[in-house]
């Protein structure tokens, strides 16, 4: 079965700041990859997605992810943060052979500091 | 156009009672799928349907634990003499087709307290 690591709980970035959050997952094959994104009170947000071809994936509010098959890694990118993406992010893997279950990491809390 | 809604919100129950929890998808969307979200931790699968049909129920943390969707749009989530550790965000989301690569929509989930 696949999971899905995230290794930082907590982030504190200033705004203004780059941002990297560390995604790993653990599967046999090439899975499917999400990044999503959780503000109080509001449900989960797509951000972005890879299913195949260029590893480098643009997502929206100006997040990108880059998927490197050999570190099992999907990291999560935004080179300037914004007070706005304070915020609870999870990466999710989904096996392609049943592709409706989607397996989340614990997540990444995001502080942003003025 | 409304996304997924579901409905309470927020339910606190005694332990024992039972509860249930609906869902709304977003018209037309064929899939459904049930979450369980505990503190600090990352949803977690539950159930998934087609239509109306509950094609995986795998994710059921035990038999008092029960989904339905009987004409294949609204989705209740039934939890039968609840117990502390049910205590948790229940997310639902809907999905256009079956397809992996379409977005799976997520509602604002129900924060479910059992005393």
């Amino acid at each position: 079965a696949q999971s899905v690591t995230q290794p930082d709980i907590h982030i504190t970035v200033s705004e203004g700041a780059s941002l990297e959050l560390r995604c790993n997952y653990s599967y046999g094959a090439t899975p499917y990859l999400f990044w999503y994104v959780q503000s109080p009170g509001q449900g989960l947000q797509l951000l972005l997605k890879y299913f195949s071809g260029d590893t480098l994936v643009q997502g929206i509010k100006g997040f990108e992810a880059e998927f490197k098959r050999s570190q099992s890694s999907f990291n999560l990118r935004k080179p300037s943060v914004h007070w706005s993406d304070a915020a609870e992010y999870f990466c999710a893997v989904g096996a392609r052979q049943n592709d409706y279950k989607l397996s989340f990491g614990a997540g990444t809390t995001v502080t942003v500091r003025a | 156009g409304a996304g997924v809604s579901q409905s309470p919100r927020y339910k606190v129950a005694k332990r024992g009672q039972d509860v249930a929890l609906r869902c709304d998808p977003i018209s037309g969307h064929v899939s459904l799928f049930w979450y369980q979200q505990a503190l600090g931790q990352g949803p977690e699968f539950l159930t998934y349907f087609q239509n109306e049909a509950q094609l995986d129920k795998s994710g059921l943390p035990s038999d008092r634990f029960f989904a339905e969707r009987p004409e294949g749009s609204v989705s209740t989530l039934k939890i039968q003499r609840t117990q502390q550790e049910d205590s948790a965000v229940y997310l639902c989301a809907s999905r256009f087709t079956g397809e992996v690569y379409n977005e799976q929509f997520f509602g604002p989930g129900t924060r479910l307290t059992v005393l």
